[in-house]
């Protein structure tokens, strides 16, 4: 079976420091990945989406960037986070455009 | 417009009753459609995909007006348990990945 994992599960950061978020899929290959935040509050927002190695397609434009050196693992970073970049960041990954199986995300808090 | 809109509640509801909602999309031209639930605080889960026939899991109906651009899910017999928010997804069209979310409706059962 396929699963997913995310770390840290929570993070508070000082605004300017730099982030990476880390989320990896186990049980499948050359699946579609995804990072999505969720403001407090509100619904999700889809950051960026991935159909494969080094393939990045970015949904918003702000100070976040993302990457996947591997067919399995997709990074989400920044060098300077902000205080509206607190939120709660979810991984995903689908099969094509089937259903989407989301990671147990992480709350990141910036002060 | 929103691209998925939902009626964000809350919803009250007695134990035992019969709940709809409802989530209309601007894109006629999308096609897999799902309902999500999120417990506070905790990453999106599947709970059924909408098919064009309408179909059933349990006690959740789900199902699909092309014509009118909505879908909609109905729980019977409401569980306390079944306090959540419940997100509608749709994908946009063939050739991209991207799925939308609505903002969620909010659902509380009371004892």
């Amino acid at each position: 079976s396929q699963t997913i994992h995310q770390w840290p599960a929570t993070l508070v950061q000082p605004v300017g420091s730099p982030l990476s978020l880390e989320c990896t899929v186990e049980g499948t290959s050359n699946p579609n990945l995804y990072w999505y935040r969720q403001a407090a509050g509100r619904g999700l927002q889809l950051l960026f989406y991935s159909v494969g190695i080094g393939q990045i397609s970015s949904e918003v434009p702000q100070n976040l960037s993302a990457s996947r050196p591997q067919d399995r693992q997709f990074i989400l970073s920044s060098k300077k986070l902000l205080l509206s970049d607190s939120g709660f960041y979810l991984c995903a990954w689908s099969r094509g455009a089937d259903t989407q199986y989301f990671g147990p995300g992480t709350r990141l808090t910036v002060l | 417009r929103k691209e998925v809109e939902q009626d964000p509640g809350p919803f009250n509801v007695p134990e035992g009753a019969t709940v709809a909602f409802n989530c209309t999309y601007s894109n006629s031209a999308s096609q897999s459609f799902f309902w999500y639930r999120q417990d506070c605080r905790k990453e999106p889960k599947l709970l059924m995909s909408v098919y064009s026939s309408g179909n059933e899991d349990g006690r959740f109906t789900a199902q699909l007006n092309r014509a009118s651009q909505y879908i909609s899910l109905l729980i019977r017999d409401s569980k306390l348990s079944d306090s959540a928010t419940y997100l509608c997804v749709v994908n946009r069209p063939s050739g991209t990945y991207k799925y939308i979310f609505g903002t969620g409706t909010r659902l509380k059962v009371l004892a």
